[in-house]
């Protein structure tokens, strides 16, 4: 079945720097979403791509969909501790169900 | 956008029992989701409800495990059926809702402890 996979699955860094997480599906994607999910919280939705190539920015974050529509990456920069939590990708498959496959997650660490 | 609720919020129960999880959604909404999510860990999709049909399950979900209610546009819930600790998780809710089509809401979840 369709599979979305992220990486890393941890990362700890220290507040100032940037942050990089990257999602790989083994199919093509109608629409790649982004979700973040704060310790003891649940997912909270931050954006949708749908084109091929597309980037879009939320003040310090960047998020891409690759052009084969198959990758997605989430980047942030000069990190805040408010940016503590996990960051989930999910994928919509082609059939267009509305089924989101999540990725595994990457859990952000900031040190003050 | 969406308000959702669940009760109830956390249980613990014991081995061979059952939960009914409710969702409550403040307003209609015609996809609801139901997933788990054990700790640390990341979300698994249980089954989508439906008003007015069958709820779709995934593989490895089954209807007698976890048998679904969508009886409105508004109210799901979902049960956990003869309870085992593997059964422990994080059980959530969410519905399709927003201007983002796909966008899904996520309600506050239940946390299960099974002992």
């Amino acid at each position: 079945g369709q599979q979305v996979m992220q990486i890393p699955q941890y990362q700890h860094v220290q507040e100032g720097e940037d942050f990089t997480t990257y999602c790989n599906s083994s199919t093509t994607l109608s629409n790649i979403q982004w979700y973040k999910q704060r310790p003891g919280g649940h997912p909270v939705f931050l954006i949708q791509l749908v084109k091929s190539g597309e980037v879009k920015k939320q003040k310090r974050l960047t998020f891409q969909f690759g052009e084969a529509k198959k990758n997605s990456s989430l980047h942030i920069t000069a990190t805040q501790t408010t940016d503590v939590g996990t960051y989930f990708c999910a994928g919509v498959g082609s059939s267009n169900t509305g089924k989101l496959i999540f990725g595994q997650g990457t859990t952000l660490q900031v040190k003050p | 956008s969406a308000v959702i609720s669940q009760k109830p919020s956390r249980d613990i129960c014991q081995r061979g029992t059952s939960l009914t999880i409710q969702c409550q959604v403040d307003s209609q909404v015609t996809m609801m989701f139901w997933y788990r999510q054990q700790p640390g860990q990341s979300l698994t999709l249980i089954a989508t409800a439906n008003q007015g049909s069958e709820a779709t399950y995934e593989s490895g979900f089954v209807i007698d495990k976890f048998p679904i209610s969508r009886p409105n546009l508004t109210f799901s819930t979902l049960t956990v059926s003869n309870m085992s600790p593997e059964d422990s998780s994080i059980y959530l809710c969410s519905v399709e809702a927003g201007n983002v089509p796909y966008e899904q809401y996520f309600g506050p979840g239940t946390r299960l402890t099974v002992t």
